[in-house]
């Protein structure tokens, strides 16, 4: 039941842009995204309900269309400290969570 | 603070040696899981469990138990360890009541090596 997750890595300059895309072959009721440093825990970024909202959290965004079960995380102007690995969990309505395989974002100077 | 905390943080044991990992929250959550993460795979949960003696199976259940005697605990089982249970394991928590807008907290993960 693992969402899928799209690029597996990218590598970006300091100020440059990325998508970060997730989608489930079930109906969805929320679509949660998380970063995680390596060798850390996975740390909460947003929570997005179905309905199409959007969220944002300083320069990092994301919208969930619930048509296509499909989400993506927009980071813009991307700094140095948003490096990680960057996970999607999906929940179908059953209050559990299931988490995609991640997407390594690195970001150089 | 609120928390989820594990234990051991590292553990290095032997094929076949029972073992098992704590997991602990103090923020009254209903919501306990398991995960395990290993390269290329992401997190795949093992067992999850929606309230006290109320578990259930995740994607990855074999070769391990849980229980739910108390709401704040949520230990994982390791009956008979082999090699491929090797890996980074994640406890974490979440409040299911009224808004749905509940983010899940994480422990701070536990190493296993299983030779």
């Amino acid at each position: 039941q693992q969402p899928v997750q799209s690029p597996q890595a990218v590598i970006l300059r300091e100020g440059e842009d990325a998508v970060i895309n997730c989608s489930s072959s079930k109906a969805l009721y929320s679509v949660h995204w998380y970063r995680q440093k390596h060798g850390e825990a996975p740390v909460f970024l947003m929570i997005l309900l179905k309905g199409g909202e959007q969220k944002g959290h300083d320069k990092i965004s994301a919208s969930f269309n619930e048509k296509k079960q499909q989400s993506s995380l927009y980071l813009t102007a991307s700094q140095l400290s948003y490096s990680g690995t960057y996970f999607c969990g999906t929940e179908t309505g059953a209050n559990n969570l299931f988490f995609g395989t991640g997407t390594r974002l690195t970001v150089i100077p | 603070e609120a928390q989820v905390t594990q234990n051991p943080r590292y553990l290095i044991t032997v094929t076949g040696k029972k073992l098992t990992v704590t997991c602990s929250q103090n923020m009254n959550h209903e919501y306990m899981s398991w995960y395990r993460q290993d390269p290329g795979l992401g997190l795949r949960q093992i067992y999850y469990s929606m309230n006290v003696e109320v578990t259930d199976k995740g994607d990855v259940p074999e070769g391990y138990k849980v229980s739910r005697k108390e709401k704040r605990n949520f230990p994982l089982i390791l009956e008979s360890p082999s090699p491929n249970q090797t890996s980074l394991y994640f406890c974490a928590s979440r409040y299911l009541a009224t808004s749905p807008y509940n983010e899940q907290f994480f422990g701070p993960g536990t190493r296993l090596t299983v030779l």
